[in-house]
C-alpha cells in the first residue's frame, strides 16, 4: 500500500538553530498536510498546502509542496524550546475513495 | 467553542474486560475516526465512519467494535479479543472523508 517516508527521524538541536524535515512518497498526493503532536496530546494541524509548488508560512514554520507532488517540507526557523514534539507529516491522495496517510513522524528535541 | 474531545483522559483495563473510549465532536462533521499510537510510531487505523449509521475497518480492526448512530459521537470499543490494547487511541474528524482530519486530546488505555 501506500507510505510516508519522513527523515529524519529523529532531530536534537540547540535552541536558535533552523530546522529542516521533509516527507516523501512513491505516489502522487492532492494535499499534504503537517501536524505537530506535543507529548500526551493529539496532533494539531499546523500547515495544510493544497497546489504543487505552493509555499506556505505560518509563524516560524514554512512548508512546501514539492514540484512532483510525492514530496513535502518543512522548516522551522530559530527554534525555541516550545517546538519540541513529533512533527508528522500526512497525504490526501487524489480521489476520496482513497484513505489519508500518515507519516511515521519526525521527534523533535530543542536544547536550550 | 468546537472542537473534539475524548474521554476519559486515561483508562484502566482488566484482562477479559471490554472497555469504550468516548469521542464527541460538535464541528458538524460527517468523518469521524479511530487510530492507535504505540510508542516512537505512527498513526494506524483502526476504524472510520463516512456517515451516520456506517462504518468500515481501517487497518487493524481485529479486536475492536465501533458505532455511529449520532452524527457527533464515535465510540471505540476495546473488547477481550485485542491482546494488546495498551496504547494512546486518538479520534478525529473532517467535514468529509478525505479532507482535512482534526484530532482529540487522545485517550490513554493501560491494562492491568
Amino acid at each position: 500500500g501506500q507510505q510516508l517516508n519522513q527523515s529524519p527521524q529523529s532531530m536534537f538541536i540547540q535552541e536558535g538553530e533552523d530546522v529542516s524535515m521533509n516527507c516523501t512518497s512513491s505516489s502522487i498526493f492532492n494535499t499534504w498536510l503537517w501536524y505537530k503532536q506535543e507529548p500526551g496530546e493529539g496532533p494539531v494541524l499546523l500547515i495544510a498546502l493544497y497546489k504543487a509548488g505552493e509555499l506556505t508560512s505560518n509563524g516560524r514554520l514554512t512548508a512546501q509542496f514539492g514540484i512532483t507532488r510525492k514530496d513535502s517540507f518543512l522548516n522551522i526557523s530559530a527554534s525555541i524550546p516550545s517546538d519540541v514534539g513529533i512533527y508528522f507529516c500526512a497525504g490526501q491522495p487524489k480521489t476520496s475513495y482513497d484513505k489519508v496517510i500518515f507519516g511515521p513522524g519526525t521527534s523533535l528535541s530543542v536544547i536550550p | 467553542d468546537g472542537g473534539i474531545t475524548q474521554s476519559p483522559k486515561y483508562l484502566f483495563r482488566k484482562e477479559g474486560q471490554n472497555v469504550t473510549l468516548s469521542c464527541e465532536q460538535n464541528l458538524n462533521h460527517d468523518a469521524m475516526y479511530w487510530y492507535r499510537q504505540d510508542p516512537g510510531q505512527g498513526l494506524r487505523l483502526i476504524y472510520y465512519s463516512q456517515i451516520v449509521n456506517d462504518f468500515q475497518k481501517g487497518d487493524i480492526a481485529e479486536g475492536y467494535s465501533v458505532s455511529r448512530e449520532k452524527k457527533e459521537s464515535f465510540p471505540l470499543t476495546v473488547t477481550s479479543a485485542q491482546k494488546n490494547p495498551t496504547a494512546f487511541y486518538l479520534c478525529a474528524s473532517s467535514i468529509l472523508d478525505g479532507e482535512t482530519q482534526y484530532f482529540g486530546p487522545g485517550t490513554r488505555l493501560l491494562v492491568l
